[in-house]
């Protein structure tokens, strides 16, 4: 079975420029999570989808940060524009609530950001 | 809201050797799930080992075991047989136990094994 996909691994930007992150989450998994991981920090939530429904973005910066998961299955994370404290790791995650583990949240590698 | 803490930026053990990391956690609920996930150099996130506070006797996974201390809110991970592929950054995590809730971690265990 595929794990949660993302791309691209690595993205190197100016600042004031826009910046999309894509995920595929592991097949039949309802709920996807977008993480923020900052460097020598663990990973903090910026939203949380239920299907195609955004349930918990209390997190995200909405000037700047947009995301959509339109017909529940991958998603789209947007930065525009990007500043230079942007530079980061972003990790998206899903679960299931069939999981007979529990709901045990399953992470992709991660999109390394740097923002010059 | 939910804190959790690793007091514990770096840790070292020899090749074959026990070591534990240490997490402790504050939260007013009475049920609940602790994690441990290791964060290789690759930067993939790989789940480790899982309790339930409801649950009293301290989870096991192979070489890794929990001292689960729910009175005194500490959640410790005991490596045994420590291994060079260990060698990563370990994470301690709190979930609550509704559906989908979101994961809150500590601030990491950078755990190295020599040879």
């Amino acid at each position: 079975e595929a794990g949660v996909v993302q791309s691209p691994r690595y993205k190197i930007i100016e600042k004031k420029q826009p910046v999309a992150f894509w995920c595929n989450p592991i097949s039949g998994h309802n709920t996807l999570y977008w993480y923020l991981q900052n460097l020598g920090q663990g990973p903090e939530l910026l939203i949380r989808y239920e299907n195609e429904e955004a349930v918990d973005d209390s997190q995200l910066p909405k000037d700047r940060f947009s995301a959509e998961r339109l017909k529940g299955v991958d998603s789209t994370l947007k930065i525009q524009p990007a500043e230079l404290g942007d530079s980061a790791v972003y990790l998206c995650a899903s679960s299931s609530n069939r999981d007979t583990e529990k709901e045990t949240q399953y992470f992709g590698p991660g999109t390394r950001l740097l923002v010059l | 809201a939910q804190t959790v803490t690793q007091s514990q930026p770096e840790m070292s053990v020899q090749e074959a050797e026990t070591v534990t990391l240490s997490c402790t956690y504050d939260t007013s609920e009475n049920n609940y799930y602790l994690f441990w996930y290791k964060q290789p150099p690759s930067r993939q996130m790989i789940l480790v080992i899982r309790q339930e506070a409801y649950k009293q006797q301290n989870a096991t996974e192979n070489r890794f075991s929990v001292n689960f201390q729910k009175a005194a809110k500490s959640f410790s991970l005991k490596i045994s047989d420590s291994q060079l592929g260990d060698t990563a950054m370990y994470f301690c995590a709190f979930r609550r136990l509704f559906s989908g809730s979101r994961l809150t971690f500590g601030e990491g265990t950078q755990l190295t094994v020599n040879p």
